[in-house]
């Protein structure tokens, strides 16, 4: 069953607005998030993340947030850019070792 | 510095074929970790490695074996590999369990098909 959930498979945006990207999960015992980026033929690269003694965390053009009482996180990307266009996914875990992740949405920022 | 490297970068089998993917990792990380991704299911952690001579199970570990002789590398074996593992598998490394919570540094891939 997936704990981690991305429900749009896809996003497209016109290059400078702004880039919304949501994640769902449903464990509550989840105390930490992050967001990997992924190129074609590369692995996932570290983005941001955020602790759930937070609400947001920014990081130049990328922002997390977080709710958790929804159990929901999202990464604004802004001013978007073409070369943020790469699948992105978010990630989960509570103490220990282990992240789930989510199914990952596809971006592309039109020039 | 390297970083994280797979190897082989794709590999075909038949039903029933053993076979081996190397991880090799040079900064010195004490965790790592092997995932799968499959469409429609994002990431999962097949089994992960504390250091050197640990390993443990993750979400999705039948079917595979895993060592880790040495801190720098960590092998993740098919005995008898079946169509369903026909996947792309990532490795990934970290520094600690607490760097584990910041990111963990991932190796471009193996995509493996099983026919």
């Amino acid at each position: 069953d997936q704990q981690v959930k991305q429900n749009s498979p896809s996003l497209s945006v016109q290059e400078g607005r702004i880039s919304i990207l949501n994640c769902d999960y449903t464990n509550s015992m989840f105390d930490y998030f992050l967001w990997y980026k992924k190129y074609p033929a590369e692995g996932p690269t570290f983005l941001i993340s955020i602790s759930s003694i937070k609400d947001k965390n920014e990081d130049g053009r990328f922002t997390v947030f977080l709710n958790k009482s929804a159990k929901h996180l999202s990464l604004h990307i802004v001013p978007s850019q073409p070369g943020d266009s790469a699948v992105y996914f978010c990630a989960a875990s509570s103490t220990g070792n282990q992240f789930y992740f989510g199914t990952g949405t596809s971006l592309t920022v039109i020039p | 510095n390297a970083g994280v490297t797979q190897t082989p970068k794709f590999r075909v089998l038949k039903t029933g074929q053993s076979m081996t993917l190397l991880c090799a990792q040079d900064m010195n990380h004490e965790y790592m970790y092997w995932y799968r991704q499959d469409p429609g299911m994002g990431l999962r952690l097949i089994h992960y490695s504390v250091g050197e001579g640990t390993t443990a199970k993750g979400e999705v570990p039948d079917g595979y074996n895993v060592s880790r002789l040495k801190k720098q590398n960590f092998l993740l074996g098919l005995e008898s590999a079946a169509p369903s593992q026909t996947s792309v598998y990532f490795c990934a490394s970290s520094y600690s369990i607490f760097a584990a919570r910041e990111t963990q540094y991932f190796g471009p891939g193996t995509r493996l098909l099983v026919l």
